[in-house]
């Protein structure tokens, strides 16, 4: 069972370079979400899309662009990379509908941008 | 617009105590979720347990329980009979009818001493 996919799960990039991380689902599940992770700050919320056809800024979406090609695959682009975009980044699925539903997430990407 | 508190960075426990990691959560929505996942040390996120709030009993999962007190808005987690292996990070979670969003506290991190 994969689960939710994320690819690559290591990149190094220089300021202003651009770069996809790319997540695919395989559990049927209406909605996926991108995050990243920094220590101390918990898990903030990049973009999400509650269904195939649309994406919506979750709480720090400056900087990054989405694209939910379909309903398996959810895109996290970085179009000119900064240092401060340094993160784990997770992506997550959920058939949630309304609430309710867990998250089920990817194992992460590390990103260093120079 | 939802919102968790988690305000214990560090906590440590002696193996087979139990132990109370916080949470308090904000929103205006009458129907919402309530989530605790746990992060090791390898990355990976582990869904453990859920509350809506609706639910009329403090939800359980084996060793995990959630004090579920919806009028002072915590949903703190238990965790009985602590492990070495229950040392990791410790998120809570909340998500609302209708947004979709899934907003996540800054963590608890969890060390069980032997």
């Amino acid at each position: 069972n994969a689960g939710v996919t994320q690819t690559p799960k290591f990149q190094v990039l220089k300021t202003g370079q651009s770069m996809t991380l790319q997540c695919a689902q395989d559990m049927n599940h209406n909605s996926m979400y991108w995050y990243r992770q920094d220590p101390g700050m918990g898990l903030r919320l990049i973009y999400y899309s509650a269904s195939e056809g649309t994406t919506d800024k979750g709480e720090v979406p400056n900087g990054y662009n989405v694209s939910r090609l379909n309903k398996r695959e959810f895109s996290l682009r970085l179009e000119s990379a900064a240092p401060s975009q340094t993160s784990v980044y997770f992506c997550a699925s959920s058939e949630a509908q309304g609430f309710g539903g867990e998250l089920f997430f990817g194992e992460g990407s590390r990103l260093t941008v120079l | 617009a939802q919102k968790i508190t988690q305000t214990q960075p560090g906590m440590f426990v002696q193996e087979k105590e139990a132990v109370t990691l916080d949470c308090t959560y904000d929103t205006s929505d009458p129907s919402y979720g309530l989530f605790w996942y746990k992060q090791p040390s390898s990355g990976e996120m582990i869904f453990l347990i859920y509350q809506g709030s609706y639910d009329q009993q403090n939800a359980t999962e084996g060793r995990y329980s959630l004090n579920f007190q919806k009028a002072r808005k915590s949903a703190n987690l238990v965790i009985s009979a602590s492990q070495l292996g229950d040392s990791a990070m410790y998120f809570c979670a909340i998500t609302t009818s209708g947004t979709y969003k899934y907003i996540f506290g800054t963590g608890t991190r969890l060390k069980v001493l032997a």
